[in-house]
């Protein structure tokens, strides 16, 4: 098995930049996939891949990854921004699935 | 649209048995391995199950792996999770999923969210 490690909380000014990161060891092999969640709402795609954004998702999302490390961008965060972060990726074993803590984002 | 729609939640007392469904509609059902993900009150996003497109190869999690079953009915565009021995700890938002892509081994991008169906384990 294997873990996902999130920030708990991040803030970010509106407007400016701000980078969530997930680290784990299976990051060096596998792509991480980004979901934006708002209370009381189902999760959202937001990344995943290499970099590649569903439609309907802002360019504003980005994302890169270096070593165990994979890293969501938002370039001008919105007050509509403001939401949960998951990461998820596969685990070690290559079957099974796993989900960061979540990073609750909170846009001042 | 692709669209997914849980049903069959509700107040179970522990031990007992559960199942859920999610209808799929807008895809090609039968070409994506599928996924169950639940998130307890207050808590983050647990995947539970997968099954692939053909329904041949099922995944669990270690926490469900022994007392859940997950199956599809591809005539039927429908996915299904069988929960028994339920417990107070598996209390929770239960979502299916459908990937941005087909190809198997990408099935944790998951794209596709239905609005999820509640499961509360209590006497």
């Amino acid at each position: 098995s294997s873990e996902l490690t999130q920030d708990p909380t991040v803030s970010v000014a509106l407007g400016q930049t701000v980078k969530i990161t997930c680290q784990g060891d299976n990051l060096r092999s596998n792509y991480a996939s980004w979901y934006q969640q708002k209370p009381g709402q189902a999760p959202i795609l937001v990344v995943y891949g290499k970099n590649n954004r569903p439609s309907g998702i802002p360019d504003r999302f980005s994302v890169s990854s270096s070593g165990n490390t994979a890293s969501l961008t938002i370039t001008g965060a919105q007050a509509e921004d403001e939401a949960d972060y998951y990461c998820n990726s596969r685990d070690t074993s290559g079957d099974h699935v796993i989900f960061g803590g979540g990073t609750k984002l909170t846009v001042l | 649209e692709e669209l997914l729609l849980e049903s069959g939640g509700g107040l179970i007392q522990p031990g007992k048995s559960l199942r859920l469904s999610c209808a799929a509609s807008g895809f090609t059902f039968s070409a994506y391995t599928m996924s169950w993900v639940r998130q307890a009150p207050g808590k983050g996003l647990e995947w539970v199950s997968a099954i692939s497109g053909s329904g041949y190869n099922t995944y669990y999690a270690d926490s469900v792996k022994g007392r859940f079953t997950v199956s599809r009915d591809n005539s039927k565009n429908t996915l299904s999770l069988h929960m028994t021995s339920l417990r107070a700890d598996d209390s929770a938002i239960y979502y299916c999923a459908k990937p941005a892509e087909a190809f198997y081994y990408y099935y944790y991008y998951m794209h596709v969210w239905g609005k999820g169906a509640t499961v509360t384990v209590s006497s």
